[in-house]
């Protein structure tokens, strides 16, 4: 596609109730991240992918968060037992390897 | 650990008053870096990167300088367009993914 393309753009969901994101990156860009924006905060690194390599996952900041990405495209942001501290905007990003990626629209995760 | 803090947090200005936004950083090993703009309901988007200090990079009425503590965004002869969430984060070591500052929100009233 023509950019990086996420899904749904907004999710509200009940406290206690498992989510997932979805993240169309760019064709052929091998490096994906996904990072969350709080209101009136900066991005907060969540975890990134590069190829085939063994993700970095140390910007998740529990275990009820995981991701995945699927054949080296397709990524999947997985929220369970959702809290309301969860609520924020879940940006996804993709690059051809350098950090200056190109950053999907975003998902605001609102928990009620 | 890896800071990035940027002033002001919010800044108006008049079209074609020329401003500065400021971020200062902390880190063990700058490896770049960048400058993004974000429209409310958007991502960012990528506007500079800069590597080593003296380095500048420009872009319409935007110049990115970054010193050995700190990079500024200078806007010139601003105009409404322009107005959005403006963005600073560092690579740093090892690290493969950025660290951002809070952003300065930029208004230019008309």
């Amino acid at each position: 596609g023509a950019g990086v393309s996420q899904s749904p753009s907004n999710k509200v969901t009940e406290k206690g109730k498992d989510v997932e994101l979805r993240c169309d990156p760019i064709s052929g860009h091998t490096a994906l991240y996904w990072y969350r924006q709080s209101l009136g905060q900066g991005l907060e690194f969540l975890i990134y992918f590069q190829g085939n390599s063994a993700p970095d996952k140390s910007g998740l900041p529990s275990d009820r968060f995981s991701a995945e990405r699927t054949g080296g495209s397709v990524s999947t942001l997985t929220i369970q037992r959702t809290q309301q501290e969860d609520s924020a905007v879940y940006l996804c990003a993709s690059s051809l390897g350098q950090p200056q990626a190109f950053f999907g629209q975003g998902t605001r995760l609102t928990v009620v | 650990e890896d800071q990035v803090t940027q002033s002001p947090e919010a800044l108006r200005l008049q079209e074609g008053e020329s401003s500065s936004l400021n971020c200062s950083y902390t880190v063990s090993g700058l490896r770049g870096l960048f400058w993004y703009r974000q429209d409310p309901g958007k991502g960012p988007e990528f506007l500079f990167t800069l590597y080593s200090a003296g380095e500048e990079k420009e872009k319409e009425r935007l110049k990115a300088t970054l010193t050995k503590k700190e990079s500024f965004l200078h806007i010139t002869a601003p105009k409404p367009e322009d107005s959005a969430t403006y963005l600073c984060a560092v690579q740093a070591g090892s690290a493969r993914q950025l660290t951002f500052g809070s952003g300065t929100q930029l208004t230019v009233l008309p």
